[in-house]
Parts: C-alpha cells; structure tokens; sequence
C-alpha cells in the first residue's frame, strides 16, 4: 500500500473552533488531494496541490484551506468549523494528474463538528 | 452541473458475474476513466483503469463503448469479500476538467 498516513484518525470539536487535518506521504509523489465523502454524495474534492506550495480549489473548497510546505505534508485547515462540515475527509496522492495515474488514498479522518 | 451517475445499490449472488454501469456524458477527452472499491472505515482502492475498449486485470474487466460516455465494470464470479462500494471517476469538462467521483454503487453479495 502507498504510505500515506492521515492524522487525527477521529476527532470531536465544537463549532466554531480552528480544525487542522494532516495528510503524511512516503512516496514523493507531486499530487495530493483532499477529499470528503458524505451519504448520498460519494466524494467530492475540496483542495489539491500540484507541488509545494502550489494549491488549488476542488468542488466543495468553501470554508476549508490548504497548505503545502514540504512535498510530504498537505494541511486542511478548517478555520471555523461548522457542522456541515461534519464529515469523512480523505487524503489522496498521485504522481501526476490523471492521464492513467490512478490516485492512492488514506484511510481517513472521522471528523464530527457539535 | 452534470453529474456522473451511477446505480445505488446492487445485490448477487456467490459465483455470478456482475456488471456496474456508470454515465459519464461529460467526459474529459484526454482523459481515462478509473474505478476504485471501497471497504468500510477504509480509503478507496484502485481496482481499474481504462481509455477506450476494452481493459482485462486480474481481478477485473472495464468496457468502454466509442463514445466514451459511460463505462462497464465487470466482476466474474463474485465472492462474499466483493461486498463493497464501488465508483467511477473521472474528468468532467463541464466542471473545468475536475476530477468527479460517480455517488457510489453499493454492492451486496449473498451466500
């Protein structure tokens, strides 16, 4: 499997408060990508970086951030959280962007907004 | 926005062969179509990749008809550990060449 590890695995916050969600990867690879997945709407993209420092917004990008300062880490930033934004997110990685390179995923973070 | 569609919820049984359509009438043109599998508490895994035709691995098969605008998922002889979701993605040139994942079919395999 791709080394890629998310962190925290859960987390309860409250609404209102500053959330960070990290998304760690061994495998040097130029793409990473956050995701969240929610019934009856699969997954959809929030964020994705081409390289460091180089970000880009998703379909759902509003009320989230992104950073990248090393090509290992990609940071979601929630800056306050609402509970909409209760949800399952999921780091992705790929070597470029689509044209046949299939993305490889993390197993999540469980994130639950009261 | 259009949407890539897929079917919600599919049943088998042990031993059959099972077929997942997905609709993608947006389809990026340089692009490929991909399919994962989903457990639960896990992340998506790649199972399939393709851009026109016809695709063969080891666990499964992908058709692709010339216009490009859906796709078939084939699974032979499904076991009870092929009990997963399982989704389309791809490019939606409607949505500025974003990647677009299909909602997800839901497949339940029986004893």
């Amino acid at each position: 499997d791709a080394g890629i590890t998310q962190s925290p695995r859960h987390k309860v916050t409250e609404t209102g408060t500053p959330v960070t969600l990290r998304c760690h990867q061994t495998e040097n690879h130029r793409y990473m990508y956050w995701y969240r997945q929610d019934p009856g709407h699969g997954l959809r993209l929030i964020h994705y970086s081409y390289g460091v420092k180089d970000t880009d917004k998703g379909e759902v990008s509003d009320g989230y951030s992104v950073s990248r300062s090393k090509t290992e880490d990609f940071l979601l930033t929630l800056e306050s959280a609402t509970s909409s934004q209760t949800s399952v997110y999921f780091c992705a990685i790929s070597e470029i962007q689509g044209l046949g390179q299939p993305q490889h995923f993390g197993d999540g973070t469980r994130l639950s907004i009261l | 926005l259009a949407k890539t569609t897929q079917p919600i919820s599919m049943d088998s049984y042990e031993g059959q062969e099972v077929n997942i359509t997905c609709s993608h009438n947006n389809i990026a043109t340089n692009d490929y179509i991909t399919w994962y599998q989903q457990f639960p508490s896990q992340g998506p895994r790649f199972i399939i990749q393709g851009y026109k035709t016809k695709v063969t691995n080891e666990v499964a098969s992908l058709f692709i008809p010339a216009d490009r605008k859906s796709s078939t998922l084939s699974l032979p002889r499904v076991s009870l550990s092929d009990t997963a979701v399982y989704y389309c993605l791809v490019k939606d040139y409607n949505a500025g060449n974003m990647l677009t994942f299909g909602g997800g079919t839901r497949l339940m395999v029986k004893p």
